[in-house]
C-alpha cells in the first residue's frame, strides 16, 4: 500500500526566501507525481504535474523535482510571497491510475 | 469553462442525523471522485465513478456512506447517520477519463465541510 508522507507538517518564513518542501513516498513504481495548492477554504489547484520519466518540471518561481528510486520529491518555492501562503500537497497515482494517495500537506505561512 | 461545482458549501448537524453532498463535474468528464479531507491530513478517496458504474469505493464506509451518479453527470454523497468522526471537508474532483496520463488532470470543487456535533 502507497504511502506518502510530507515534511515539514507546517513551515514559517518570511518574505523573500527560497524554500524546499519534501514529499516521499514509500511504492517507487509510479506514473507520475503531482503537487497541489490548497487556500482555506477552496479546493485544490494542480500546480505541476512530474511523469515518471521526468527529473524535474517547472512553472514560474516553482520547481519540483522527482527522485523515483529514492521515493522523493521536492518543491521549490523561490523568492517567496505573503500570496505563497497556503498548504502544498503532493499525490502520487496507484497502478490502474484511478486512485490519488495524498501527503499530509505541509502548511505554509510567508510573512510580509 | 466552469469548474466542478459543489454544494452546500457548509452544513452542521447532529450525530445520528443525515446529510447530502451534491456535485456537479466540469461538462464532459467521465470520471467523478469524492473525497475526504479531514483537518489537517490529505485528501482520501472515497468512491470513483466512470460514467454511471463504480469503478473503486473500496474506502468508502458503506454502512453509512452512499453515493450515486445515475445519470453520469452529477452525482450526490449521502451520510446516514452521521458521527462525529464524519466531521470534514468533502471534495468532488473530475477528470476527461480514468488513468494516469499527464492530460488527464484531476479538476477539484471547493469542497462542503461538514460539521457533526
Amino acid at each position: 500500500k502507497q504511502e506518502v508522507t510530507q515534511i515539514p507538517a507546517a513551515l514559517s518564513v518570511p518574505e523573500g526566501e527560497n524554500l524546499v518542501l519534501n514529499c516521499s513516498f514509500t511504492d517507487s513504481a509510479i506514473y507520475n507525481l503531482q503537487w497541489f495548492r490548497q487556500d482555506p477554504g477552496k479546493g485544490l489547484t494542480s500546480l505541476l504535474l512530474i511523469q515518471s520519466s521526468q527529473r524535474e518540471q517547472t512553472s514560474g518561481r516553482l520547481n519540483a523535482s522527482l527522485d523515483k528510486s529514492s521515493g522523493r520529491s521536492t518543491l521549490y518555492i523561490a523568492a517567496s510571497q505573503p500570496g505563497d501562503s497556503a498548504t502544498y500537497l503532493c499525490a502520487v497515482p496507484n497502478n490502474a491510475g484511478n486512485m490519488l494517495t495524498f501527503g499530509g500537506g505541509t502548511r505554509l505561512m510567508v510573512k510580509p | 469553462e466552469a469548474g466542478v461545482a459543489q454544494s452546500p458549501r457548509y452544513k452542521i448537524i447532529e450525530k445520528r442525523q443525515s446529510v447530502a453532498f451534491w456535485c456537479n463535474p466540469i461538462s464532459g468528464h467521465a470520471t467523478l471522485y469524492w473525497y475526504q479531507q479531514i483537518l489537517g491530513q490529505g485528501p482520501k478517496l472515497l468512491i470513483q465513478f466512470q460514467n454511471n458504474g463504480v469503478v473503486d469505493d473500496s474506502q468508502l464506509p458503506k454502512d453509512r456512506f452512499s453515493a450515486e451518479r445515475l445519470k453520469g453527470v452529477d452525482s450526490t454523497l449521502k451520510i446516514q447517520p452521521a458521527k462525529l468522526e464524519d466531521s470534514a471537508v468533502y471534495l468532488c474532483a473530475s477528470s476527461l477519463r480514468l488513468g494516469a496520463s499527464g492530460a488527464n488532470v484531476l479538476t477539484f470543487g471547493a469542497g462542503s465541510r461538514l460539521t457533526v456535533l
